[in-house]
């Protein structure tokens, strides 16, 4: 049952234009979301963020934008670069027993094209 | 000192073996996790320590074992694995747990259960 989907295995952008990568939930009692970028042989490191009672979330080329009603958020890189190939990672905030932890998408793997 | 470390990088095991992955933090965090990742899936959380105390366990097979010696260290002590075991096994830090911040992970040990 994966509660957090990135419905888009693979995505390819050319340098420079804009990659829209998307995030879909199901539960509606999460109430943070990160963004995470992942290297070969590395571990994910994180991008960005946004509470739930925000809409969107900017910080340099990465906007993050969070659509509650329909439990969906996007994070954009504008401008693409090369260096931004990698598996990103959306991830949403939960609570068990009442602590709190991450819940991970499935991935999707960014390629920019030079 | 702003990483997480994570040794071995490598190990191969024997299903009747005993052996033990080492993470250590630096950073005064006081929320650490194992996750483990499968190829072409989401890290998947396992345990989550949040001040030396055993918070979450997603209800892991107990030939997992995990154990917070301190604050800066998290092991996981493995018996009796699988060949389905086999995957990167990764640790993350934070301030507190579900922080707001992310994690900072490690880059994995990467495990093969023969």
């Amino acid at each position: 049952d994966q509660q957090v989907k990135q419905n888009s295995p693979s995505l390819s952008v050319q340098e420079g234009r804009i990659s829209i990568l998307n995030c879909d939930y199901t539960n509606s009692m999460f109430d943070y979301f990160l963004w995470y970028k992942k290297y070969p042989a590395e571990g994910p490191t994180f991008l960005i963020s946004i509470s739930s009672i925000k809409d969107k979330n900017e910080d340099g080329r990465f906007t993050v934008f969070l659509n509650k009603s329909a439990k969906h958020l996007s994070l954009h890189i504008v401008p693409s670069q090369p260096g931004d190939s990698a598996v990103y990672f959306c991830a949403a905030r939960a609570t068990t027993s009442g602590t709190y932890k991450y819940i991970f998408g499935t991935g999707t793997r960014l390629k920019v094209l030079a | 000192d702003t990483e997480v470390t994570q040794t071995p990088k490598h190990l191969v095991m024997g299903m009747t073996n005993k052996k033990s992955l080492k993470c250590e933090q630096h950073m005064g965090h006081r929320a650490m996790y194992w996750y483990k990742q499968k190829a072409k899936k989401p890290p998947e959380l396992m345990f989550v320590y949040s001040y030396e105390k055993l918070s979450i366990n997603e209800s892991v097979p107990s030939r997992f074992s995990p154990e917070c010696p301190n604050s800066s260290l998290l092991n996981l002590h493995l018996h009796a694995l699988q060949p389905e075991d086999s995957a990167l096994y990764l640790c993350a830090s934070s301030q507190v747990a579900g922080s707001l911040y992310g994690y900072t992970f490690g880059s994995g040990t990467r495990l093969t259960v023969v």
